[in-house]
């Protein structure tokens, strides 16, 4: 199994163009994230799913679109990069929580480093 | 909203000491998740540990060790006989108990550096 895998690893954006950020794993997990991390403060939750075609907000949404039309790939959308989107993104992806059940390890991507000038 | 604490941004000790990582953490729940993760220099986000609220004794992987104070809402994490290669930032995260909820909230880290 590759696990979670991002492309690409590095990317710089001028203020103002899109770009998708690449998401895909192959353990069958139901539960996929993607949290950005900027210095100083830990990683923070964007948008996650629970399944294909379910998608919702975290906790720093604005700016950011994702869908979710199959279980393995998760992409995350930016519709018009501004500076403060400079950070590095994490995709996740865990089995989805039954009733009672108890969580299981999150395994995340290694992460793309996006730079917004 | 749960919030997470890591009061140590940087701590540095010699290899082979004993080095105790702080965190503590703020909810209303009363069945949760709490986890460390480890991030070396590549970024690769590596779990070391976890623990569920309900459990009263304390989880251990090896080297690396929790005290768990519930009431307090402090979730340390304890580092033996440590090594060059667990130079890393740490990061403390906690995950509501909610079923289907899978969301984690971390701190913001401390930069560890074990020294040669």
């Amino acid at each position: 199994n590759a696990g979670v895998t991002q492309t690409p690893k590095f990317q710089v954006l001028k203020t103002g163009q899109s770009m998708t950020l690449q998401c895909a794993q192959d353990m069958n997990h139901e539960y996929m994230s993607w949290y950005r991390q900027d210095p100083g403060m830990g990683l923070r939750l964007i948008h996650y799913s629970v399944g294909a075609g379910i998608t919702d907000q975290g906790e720093v949404p604005n700016g950011y679109n994702v869908s979710r039309s199959t279980t393995e790939d998760f992409p995350l959308r930016l519709l018009s990069a501004a500076p403060s989107q400079t950070s590095v993104y994490f995709c996740a992806s865990t089995t989805q929580r039954g009733a009672g059940g108890r969580a299981d390890t999150q395994y995340f991507g290694p992460g793309t480093r996006l730079t917004v000038l | 909203a749960q919030t997470v604490t890591q009061s140590q941004p940087e701590m540095s000790v010699q290899e082979a000491e004993t080095v105790t990582l702080s965190c503590t953490y703020d909810t209303s729940e009363s069945n949760y998740y709490l986890f460390w993760y480890k991030q070396p220099p590549s970024r690769q986000m590596i779990l070391v540990i976890r623990q569920e609220a309900y459990k009263q004794q304390n989880a251990t992987e090896n080297r690396f060790s929790v005290n768990f104070q519930k009431a307090a809402k402090s979730f340390s994490l304890k580092i033996s006989d440590s090594q060059l290669g667990d130079t890393a930032m740490y990061f403390c995260a906690f995950m509501t108990g909610i079923q289907g909820a899978q969301k984690l909230v971390f701190g913001q880290g401390t930069r560890l550096t074990i020294n040669p």
